[in-house]
């Protein structure tokens, strides 16, 4: 039973360029969750898809953009890098109802020179 | 927006000795959950809480859900060198759509 992957592992990026994160939920799950995990803090929401629809976004600007596809597997876009963009960014996935919880992937640590 | 506060913010312990840690909010949370985050990888659920004053066990590890809502806390007992990680707390948000995290407990087991 595969868990959440993600791709790729490790990336590296300059300023104003643009990034397209993956991830494959959990089988068996359709809600995809994408955060932010800057070093030493805890994981910041920045929204989720469902049904292919975003259906929630945390307050992160609108170069951060996502798509969800029919096999539920998903994608964060970033345009316009900035230094700060620099972080973990972590997919969570989930089964339909809001309060189920999440289960996370080891993510993709994105840096910004 | 919502906001969780955890305690303490690290900890150091002997091998054998028991843990706990708490989380804190202003606001009330209908959900709560616990993970454990080891370097290099992504949060791992411990243990899930739905209905205020549950207490849920797994394994080693007890968690309760506070009767006001706003509050929640993790026992670890026995601790052994691999309960060494970061752990997060998260709660379901007023909008019940989703969670919002804990800045964490460092936990540092010393042999």
């Amino acid at each position: 039973d595969a868990g959440v992957t993600q791709s790729p592992t490790h990336l590296i990026k300059t300023r104003g360029q643009q990034v397209t994160l993956r991830c494959s939920p959990k089988s068996g799950h359709d809600t995809v969750s994408w955060y932010q995990q800057a070093l030493g803090q805890g994981p910041q929401f920045i929204f989720q898809y469902y049904e292919e629809e975003e259906r929630q976004r945390g307050n992160f600007p609108d170069r951060f953009s996502g798509h969800q596809f029919p096999n539920y597997s998903s994608e964060l876009n970033v345009n316009a890098l900035l230094l700060g963009d620099s972080a973990l960014y972590l997919c969570a996935s989930s089964l339909g109802t809001r309060d189920q919880p999440q289960h996370f992937g080891d993510g993709t640590r994105l840096s910004i020179l | 927006g919502q906001q969780l506060n955890q305690s303490p913010q690290s900890m150091f312990i002997q091998e054998g000795e028991d843990v706990s840690m708490n989380c804190t909010s202003s606001s009330i949370f209908n959900t709560w959950l616990w993970y454990k985050q080891d370097p290099g990888e992504g949060p791992v659920l411990l243990i899930a809480l739905y209905k205020a004053g549950e207490l849920t066990s797994n394994g080693r590890l007890t968690a309760q859900f506070g009767i006001t809502r706003k509050d929640s806390f993790l026992n670890i007992s026995a601790s052994i060198p691999s309960d060494v990680g970061i752990y997060f707390c998260a709660g379901l948000d007023n909008y019940g759509q989703n969670f919002v995290f804990g800045p964490g407990t460092r936990l540092s087991v010393l042999p």
